[in-house]
């Protein structure tokens, strides 16, 4: 079975300042690992994915995630927070033996601070 | 292009009523889901269709929920009979999967409000 772990249910950031939203996932063959984000109102948004090669890999809006395999982690990161980016993160993964369903992480709240 | 479309946006209705959810994938895509979200259980798959074949509805709460995919354009989620608890906003989401393009792609949702 595959699972997702967002640990923070909310994450409090500055504008301006870098910001780390945590994703820990569990499968049992090679990961395929997703960031989502959800503005109010609206439905989850693609940001980026990881499916193999380069772990550092870099999304929309100015956004990345690197892909830890010892530590089983794929955090999202962005150098320098927006008011905008205060929104609802969703971390998915698809074991790629196992179909082609995303099991998502209970998401994690940012809220960026002027 | 279009993305994935979702109709209605907004539906309100009394406990009792049947209830039809519609979606539109990106056209191309192979692969449909039905969501639901709601604050107390978070995002939860209701069933997936690959080339319009239900292949897991192990999510489907019970009897009361059915979805079909007639063809590869349209997908109905239906409720029948609808109780308050159904109160969640429904996503559809599509993905074209295929090596390299797993991800998937959601409308924006229809919320729907159970009396």
């Amino acid at each position: 079975a595959q699972s997702v772990a967002q640990p923070e249910d909310q994450v409090n950031v500055a504008e301006g300042n870098p910001l780390t939203v945590k994703c820990t996932y569990s499968v049992s063959g090679n990961p395929y690992l997703f960031w989502y984000v959800q503005y109010p109102n609206r439905g989850l948004q693609f940001l980026l994915k990881y499916i193999t090669g380069d772990n550092l890999v870099k999304g929309s809006y100015g956004f990345e995630a690197e892909f830890n395999k010892s530590q089983t982690s794929f955090h999202l990161k962005k150098p320098s927070a927006l008011v905008s980016d205060s929104a609802l993160y969703f971390c998915a993964v698809r074991d790629h033996n196992a179909g082609n369903m995303l099991t998502f992480g209970g998401g994690t709240r940012l809220m960026v601070k002027p | 292009d279009a993305g994935v479309i979702q109709s209605p946006r907004h539906e309100v209705t009394e406990m009792g009523q049947e209830v039809t959810l519609r979606c539109k994938p990106i056209s191309g895509h192979n692969s449909l889901f039905w969501y639901r979200q709601t604050m107390m259980r978070g995002l939860e798959l209701l069933i997936y269709f690959n080339n319009n074949v239900p292949i897991d509805d192990s999510g489907m709460p019970e009897d009361r929920f059915s979805a079909k995919m007639p063809n590869a354009s349209f997908s109905t989620l239906k409720i029948q009979p609808s109780e308050p608890r159904d109160s969640a906003v429904y996503f559809c989401a599509s993905s074209l999967d295929s090596p390299g393009n797993y991800e998937q792609y959601f409308g924006p949702g229809t919320r729907l409000t159970v009396t």
